[in-house]
């Protein structure tokens, strides 16, 4: 068990919806990071907050947004939903803002397998 | 452009079969990481190991060695007498020095290792 926990583990839904993944961190980390992994695309990374605040951002598509809350825990909110997206999202945590600081791991959520029919 | 290859998509061995599981990366940073994870088919992402770019000693835990050599831009993963639990997916991952977060993974190799 990582510590990060992610709900829901599993969503299904239909072309056109939108959605929303909630993360929340192990205690005391103050990074969080979503990648999304999919067949086509493999792992990739999609967006990192740290402390509330954006830090980075890789592939992440505009219809896909997110933010991290004052307690930290993070939400991913994919809208317009299409065929494509449907994937397994995951969530990660670590102390630092930059996984070089530290001992460098990030620590994953079991994630969260998207459907979209 | 940074890039992490592994060739091997899928690999088979015997329960106490040695097996090497390959990776090459691409970069012309001179500061970055070297990470590999492990997926089970419970899906959940395991931290295994992270070397840095200056750091090409190699390491040993319990079954399991990882051989970094900057020369030949590989970051190879072995384990010693498979056992059946190894069973999963493997990712090498690259993160470049000064990057936020942003793993740059490979396509993974599958290892099934039959009893």
């Amino acid at each position: 068990d990582s510590g990060v926990t992610q709900t829901p583990k599993h969503l299904i839904t239909a072309t056109g919806q939108r959605v929303t993944l909630r993360c929340s961190p192990r205690s005391g980390d103050l990074s969080v990071y979503w990648y999304q992994q999919s067949l086509d695309q493999g792992l990739q990374f999609l967006i990192q907050y740290y402390n509330g605040e954006e830090r980075a951002k890789g592939n992440i598509l505009e219809r896909f947004s997110a933010q991290q809350f004052p307690d930290l825990h993070s939400e991913l909110n994919l809208s317009s939903l299409e065929l494509g997206d449907s994937a397994l999202y995951f969530c990660a945590s670590s102390v630092h803002g930059e996984t070089s600081g530290g001992t460098g791991e990030l620590f994953f959520g079991e994630g969260s397998r998207l459907t979209v029919l | 452009a940074q890039k992490v290859t592994q060739a091997q998509t899928e690999i088979s061995v015997v329960e106490k079969e040695d097996v090497t599981l390959d990776c090459v990366y691409e970069t012309r940073d001179t500061t970055y990481y070297l990470f590999w994870y492990k997926q089970p088919p419970s899906g959940e992402l395991v931290f295994l190991i992270r070397r840095n770019s200056f750091d090409e000693q190699n390491e040993i835990s319990g079954r399991y060695s990882w051989n970094f050599q900057k020369s030949t831009s590989s970051f190879n993963f072995t384990i010693t007498a498979s056992q059946v639990v190894d069973s999963a997916v493997y990712f090498c991952a690259l993160l470049l020095g000064g990057s936020q977060g942003n793993l740059i993974f490979g396509k993974g190799t599958k290892l099934s290792v039959k009893p």
